[in-house]
């Protein structure tokens, strides 16, 4: 069965500063990884997914994920950190086979002035 | 577009009653699912539906809790009767149903059952 772990709660960073977020993921054919952040009493929103081609993908608001296979991972990384990039961060993971989207337990990212 | 739509955005009832939450998916989309976060249990998938059809609700907690889908455009999640330990924000998201279909989520109802 498909899991992903995202092994920290949470992650503080000051502004300015590169962040990682990190998740792995555990899936038995083809992965697709997504990323959602969750902004206070807000829905998810996507901010990016691998498919399949360039292991950096690039999505919404200047974040970016790399995805390792040898290492099962997709962390998400952003050069320089805003205060507004302060939410809940949760990594997904489809497998090739199944429909439905396995997600970690979220990973609240703080970002000081 | 007008993404999904779910009501109402805050639903306070007393146990026992009934609760029905409604979900309007982003037009187009074939597949629509419906998830509860807490805080002790993160973001559980309850049911997902393809074509109007139930595909998986393993995650339905118990016969309390029922979903449907009349048509492309409406599903509703219903509680009879509501219990305390309900009280949960619940999301609707929707899918175009074809791999890799990206999620796309409401901005969610928080029901509190008194």
């Amino acid at each position: 069965a498909q899991s992903v772990a995202q092994p920290e709660d949470q992650v503080n960073v000051a502004e300015g500063n590169p962040l990682t977020v990190k998740c792995t993921y555990s899936v038995s054919g083809n992965p697709y990884l997504f990323w959602y952040v969750q902004y206070p009493n807000r829905g998810l929103q996507f901010l990016l997914k691998y498919i399949t081609g360039d292991n950096l993908v690039k999505g919404s608001y200047g974040f970016e994920a790399e995805f390792n296979k040898s290492q099962t991972s997709f962390h998400l990384k952003k050069p320089s950190a805003l205060v507004s990039d302060s939410a809940l961060y949760f990594c997904a993971v489809r497998d090739s086979g199944f429909q439905k989207l396995v997600f970690g337990t979220g990973t609240r990212l703080l970002v000081s002035p | 577009d007008a993404g999904v739509i779910q009501s109402p955005r805050h639903e306070v009832t007393e146990m026992g009653q009934e609760v029905t939450l409604r979900c309007k998916p982003i037009s187009g989309h074939n597949s629509l699912f419906w998830y509860r976060q807490t805080m002790m249990r993160g973001l559980e998938l309850l049911i997902y539906f393809n074509n109007n059809v139930p595909i998986d609700d393993s995650g339905m907690p118990e016969d309390r809790f029922s979903a449907k889908m009349p048509n492309a455009s409406f599903s509703t999640l219903k509680i009879q009767p509501s219990e305390p330990r309900d009280s949960a924000v619940y999301f609707c998201a929707s899918s175009l149903g074809a791999p890799p279909d990206t999620q796309y989520f409401g901005p969610g109802t928080r029901l509190t059952v008194l």
